[in-house]
């Protein structure tokens, strides 16, 4: 239903470099919405981790980095950690459905 | 601290309204739009609409248009979202979400309540 397509899982070892990557269209990521991402802990509520393609808010480490190019924009991960486990989603916004989510990436540590 | 607190779980039966609130504190909340964000079990997030607490104005996604209303009361700091006609496909997790100032090409949401789940079964 979502028109932001993800990955459904991606996985690495501890120390390694993953990315997740998120696919749109010309009426959202291509129209130039900025694209945002979250990680969602089991159980608990979404976590801004990248606003505005690729600013950090305080407090989230450097090891997460955002990008944009044409059609998609691209999340990753360095230096990979147990307690970077969790689902993964872009956001951005529609100009026919308003603001929307990707389908959501589970990473796992290996 | 920026905090957003939400009511708790509720069970509805089909057919019935349910009413989620989200207590807002650390912050000026007539400054920030307020977003609704829901989570079916398993599955994605899926946005349903925001309210502008300084003016009470409301958008939609089409979607939710005629089942949802998003109301405030400023006096209180809080907002709340209302679904009717509930389905069993309604069963959800349902999150307030905070927007910063922007316009609509950039706007994200920086914090999130805890969610609240709404079971909706026979």
């Amino acid at each position: 239903q979502s028109v932001l397509t993800q990955p459904p899982s991606v996985s690495g070892a501890p120390g390694q470099r993953v990315t997740i990557s998120c696919t749109g269209s010309s009426s959202n990521i291509g129209a130039g919405y900025d694209v945002h991402w979250y990680q969602q802990l089991p159980g608990t509520a979404p976590k801004l981790l990248i606003y505005g393609n690729s600013n950090r808010p305080s407090g989230v480490p450097d090891r997460f980095s955002g990008s944009k190019s044409g059609t998609s924009a691209s999340l990753a991960i360095t230096g990979l950690q147990a307690e970077d486990e969790a689902d993964y989603y872009c956001q951005s916004y529609d100009s026919s459905l308003g603001y929307v989510f990707g389908t959501g990436t589970k990473v796992t540590v290996l | 601290q920026v905090q957003l607190v939400q009511s708790g779980a509720e069970v509805k039966k089909p057919g019935a309204s349910v009413k989620v609130s989200c207590k807002a504190s650390g912050y000026t909340f007539t400054g920030y739009y307020m977003h609704w964000v829901r989570q079916a079990p398993g599955q994605g997030l899926e946005w349903m609409g925001w309210i502008n607490p300084n003016s009470g104005g409301t958008n939609y996604a089409q979607k939710f248009q005629g089942r949802v209303t998003m109301t405030r009361d400023t006096s209180i700091s809080t907002a709340y979202m209302e679904l009717s006609r509930l389905r069993s496909d309604d069963t959800a997790v349902y999150y307030c979400a905070r927007a910063p100032p922007s316009i609509v090409a950039t706007t994200y949401f920086d914090y999130w309540g805890q969610g609240t789940l709404v079971t909706v079964s026979s």
